[in-house]
């Protein structure tokens, strides 16, 4: 069964910390991986999308990276703002038909 | 441009009930998908269109749900005799498919969040 893991479940830090969030899947044979931002209550917003011939994606303060051969991707976000607080989450791209597999997510708290 | 929308955006109804979800993904894409989203799971594969058919149908839970995309644009999400499990938010995603190229960026709406009760 193809599983995506999110270390931590729940993060808190000060604003203006760089902080990395951790993604790991169990089959290296991946398609793409998408990272998703989800706000309490609503749906999910696209943040970035590494193609699995892609290493990194940037994207502002986030940067994204991906290496398929330890099956992890971490996103990086510099700087956080308490505008920052959400709930991430990461998916892989499974198959040939594209739908996503799902983490848990990492919910984010981002203190003035 | 405008995103993916969904209606209703929340719906309660009543155990045994049937209940129809609305999707009408960005103009022009292709690809329509339906995912499950349980507190505090991350959202769960239901169905792929590609155009007007049913492309993978392999997260449909059991025969109570069903999906239609007729004109290869709006999706409708169909559950028949509503169970209190099926109690959740319920998204739909479309995307610009070029799986040749190896993307596939799906964009999401906002969901339904649906309460039997």
């Amino acid at each position: 069964k193809q599983e995506v893991t999110q270390i931590p479940a729940a993060l808190s830090v000060p604003e203006g910390e760089n902080l990395v969030l951790n993604c790991s899947f169990t089959d290296s044979a991946i398609y793409n991986l998408q990272w998703f931002r989800q706000d309490p209550g609503k749906g999910l917003t696209s943040l970035l999308l590494i193609q699995s011939s892609q290493r990194e994606q940037t994207s502002g303060r986030l940067n994204a990276s991906l290496d398929k051969s330890s099956g992890r991707s971490t996103l990086y976000i510099a700087a956080s703002q308490p505008g920052d607080s959400a709930t991430y989450l990461c998916a892989r791209g499974g198959g040939s038909q594209g739908n996503l597999i799902f983490g848990k997510g990492t919910k984010l708290s981002v203190k003035p | 441009g405008a995103g993916v929308s969904q209606t209703p955006s929340n719906k309660v109804t009543e155990k045994g009930k049937y209940v129809e979800l609305r999707c009408d993904p960005i103009s022009g894409h292709t690809a329509l998908y339906w995912y499950r989203q349980s507190l505090g799971q991350g959202p769960e594969f239901l169905i792929y269109f590609q155009g007007t058919g049913a492309a993978d149908d392999s997260g449909l839970p059991n025969d109570r749900f069903f999906a239609v995309r007729p004109e290869g644009s709006v999706s409708t999400l169909k559950i028949q005799r509503t169970e209190r499990g099926d109690s959740a938010v319920y998204l739909c995603a479309s995307s610009l498919t070029r799986l040749e190229e190896g993307y596939n960026e799906q964009f999401f709406g906002p969901g339904t969040r649906l309460t039997v009760l």
